[in-house]
This record gives structure tokens, C-alpha cells and sequence, in this order.
């Protein structure tokens, strides 16, 4: 199994819609989340991180179940902008390395 | 608010040849990183360095790589032997605390042929 696992999409939206993406990890002692997101070509830019009792910023919304051991993003209102791809970060407790799922890639259409 | 910066933004080397790819982690940051991204793949873990040594690497980071942190500010990524399958983006990043998030620098596009 995968350390991260992402749906990769594409997940192809009208502007306005609301969207969530899902990621899992196989690792339960992981303790450190991230939502990074990704343009084409360029470097991963922090958009989140999850904490335990989930958390919310402005239209982003992201989730942790531990229990399950995935967390969860819900972007609301979606604007064009919204466009990019959508990476998972996951840091296990113990570890320095932070490891990243292979994205998911949301498209946002007029 | 402070960034990484890395040098050159874009590298051209033939195979064989040595590289190195430098980067400028932010001021007050403890721990440094590497990644590289193969052209439509996903961004891998390549060394993490604390406290003036390697505390992780992973098996992509093998005897042809190294890393140092010469003086203080600078951190460096080598590639002694450049192979076809190093071309990659290239990303230092840099964190402040154990759980706090990465700071990616622009990245360094190696190009081997």
C-alpha cells in the first residue's frame, strides 16, 4: 500500500460548484498534515494545514479522520483560479520526511 | 515574508558531468530539505538535513548525491556523475519547527543530455 494515495483526477467543475477531495495514508502513527497546492511547472505553495478538529480558511475546508486514516479537502465556490493541482503532505511522528501523494488535479470551468 | 531562493533556475548538463544546485533557506529555518519532480510525476523526497548532518535520505539519494551547508546560510544539493534519468525539477525547501510546514524555493529545472 501506498504511504499517500490520492484520487488523481481530473475532477472537472463548473465555476461555483463545491468540490472535496480525499487522501489516505498507511501509516497510523503519522502526525503532521498538509494541503499543498501545485501549478503546472512550479513549486508546491502551502494551502492548509489539517488539524485534528478539522479547520477552515475562507472557502477551503479541511478535515482529519483518524480512525480511517485520511483527511479531506472541500473547496467551496470554486473560481477559476481554483484551477491547479491539489497535494497531500503527510509527516510521520519520528520521521523528518514529509511525504506527498501524487496529486489531484481540479479543473474549473466557465 | 521571508522566502527560499534557488540558483540557477534552469541547468543544462551533459552526462557525466558534476552539478550542483544551490539554495538559500529561510534565516531562522532548522531543518532543510531536497525533493526533486520527474516531468508529470509526483514530488519525491530525496535528503533531509538538521543540525549540520543528513538525519534522513531516501533510496534515490544514493553515493552519486550530496548535500552541504557550507556556510551558515548556503545549502547545496551535487549530483557528482549526472544520468539522462537525474533531468528533474529540482526543490530545496525548509521548515522552522518539527511539525511545521515546508517552504519550497522556485525550483531548479535540470536538464541532462
Amino acid at each position: 500500500r501506498k504511504e499517500v494515495e490520492q484520487d488523481p483526477g481530473p475532477f472537472n467543475v463548473p465555476e461555483g460548484a463545491t468540490v472535496a477531495f480525499n487522501c489516505t495514508y498507511s501509516n497510523s502513527a503519522s502526525q503532521s498534515f498538509f494541503w499543498y497546492r501545485q501549478d503546472c511547472r512550479k513549486e508546491p505553495k502551502l494551502l492548509m494545514s489539517v488539524y485534528s478538529s478539522g479547520n477552515e480558511d475562507g472557502r477551503f475546508t479541511a478535515q482529519l479522520n483518524r480512525a480511517s486514516q485520511y483527511i479531506s479537502l472541500l473547496i467551496r465556490d470554486s473560481k477559476l483560479s481554483d484551477s491547479a493541482t491539489y497535494l497531500c503532505v503527510v509527516n510521520m511522528r519520528g520521521f523528518q520526511k514529509l511525504v506527498f501523494g501524487t496529486g489531484t488535479r481540479l479543473l474549473v470551468s466557465p | 515574508e521571508p522566502e527560499v531562493t534557488q540558483t540557477p533556475s534552469h541547468q543544462v548538463t551533459q552526462m557525466g558531468q558534476e552539478v550542483i544546485l544551490r539554495c538559500v533557506p529561510i534565516s531562522n529555518h532548522l531543518y532543510f530539505y531536497w525533493y526533486r519532480q520527474i516531468l508529470g510525476q509526483k514530488v519525491e523526497f530525496l535528503v533531509s538535513f538538521y543540525n549540520n548532518e543528513i538525519s534522513e535520505k531516501s533510496e534515490i539519494f544514493d553515493d552519486q548525491f550530496s548535500v552541504e551547508r557550507p556556510d551558515g546560510s548556503n545549502f547545496t544539493l551535487k549530483i557528482r556523475s549526472t544520468k539522462l534519468e537525474d533531468s528533474a525539477m529540482y526543490f530545496c525547501a525548509s521548515r522552522g519547527s518539527y511539525n511545521s510546514p515546508l517552504h519550497f524555493g522556485n525550483g531548479t529545472r535540470l536538464t541532462v543530455t
